[in-house]
């Protein structure tokens, strides 16, 4: 069964580094997430793409994140220059269409990526 | 933005025990889906049910769109099932943006 896959599952950062998590979608897929997680806390919503460029962004998605598909398969996010209150873990996600009238819109995770700045 | 309450917020249950987790949501919704995130923490796609009854051996949940609810079964439930359950919705926006409530902790002990 396809599935997302993240790497790596977990990184170990030092205050002010840049990180690099990386993430290849389902393949006939069109939209990709990422989504980010904090210790014990719900699943918010960080960024979508489609078709080479951000749909939609959240507030958390300030100017030290970016993202990109560097090739026909990868989608990375990179955090410029991490904060202690980065650490947490990351979600990448895709799913084949968007709700402008599609019929099925069901988002598929990848199993994360636990990052912890120190 | 869209409200998603989930009750109860934590759930312990002995194996072999039925429960019925709730999502409440403010809005019209495109898309809901339920999800179960292990101990490893992964989320595990249950189900996608914007609308309508689905079942998938011991799990089966049912969304009332019009009345803004959703509800999800667990039957005879094992110790597998523990975890936390999460119900994500995507308004009826032309976004498809996931909006996660918070969960609900489920520990099932044998």
């Amino acid at each position: 069964e396809p599935e997302v896959t993240q790497t790596p599952s977990h990184q170990v950062t030092q205050m002010g580094q840049e990180v690099i998590l990386r993430c290849v979608p389902i393949s006939n897929h069109l939209y990709f997430y990422w989504y980010r997680q904090i210790l014990g806390q719900k699943v918010e919503f960080l960024v979508s793409f489609y078709n080479n460029e951000i749909s939609e962004k959240s507030e958390i998605f300030d100017d030290q994140f970016s993202v990109e598909r560097p090739d026909g398969s990868n989608f990375t996010l990179k955090i410029r220059s991490t904060k202690l209150e980065d650490s947490a873990m990351y979600f990448c996600a895709s799913s084949w269409v968007t709700a402008r009238g599609a019929l099925d819109t069901e988002a598929f995770f990848g199993q994360g990526t636990r990052l912890t700045v120190v | 933005g869209i409200q998603v309450e989930q009750s109860p917020p934590d759930l312990i249950l002995q194996e072999g025990a039925n429960s019925t987790l709730r999502c409440n949501f403010s809005d019209s919704v495109n898309n809901l889906q339920w999800f179960h995130q292990n101990p490893w923490g992964q989320l595990i796609n249950l189900f996608y049910i914007p609308s309508g009854t689905k079942q998938n051996g011991r799990l089966s949940a049912t969304t009332v769109a019009t009345e803004r609810y959703s509800l999800l079964y667990i039957s005879s439930s094992q110790t597998t099932d523990s975890g936390v359950y999460f119900c994500a919705v995507e308004k009826n926006s032309g976004y498809s943006t996931l909006t996660f409530g918070k969960g609900t902790m489920l520990l099932v002990s044998p």
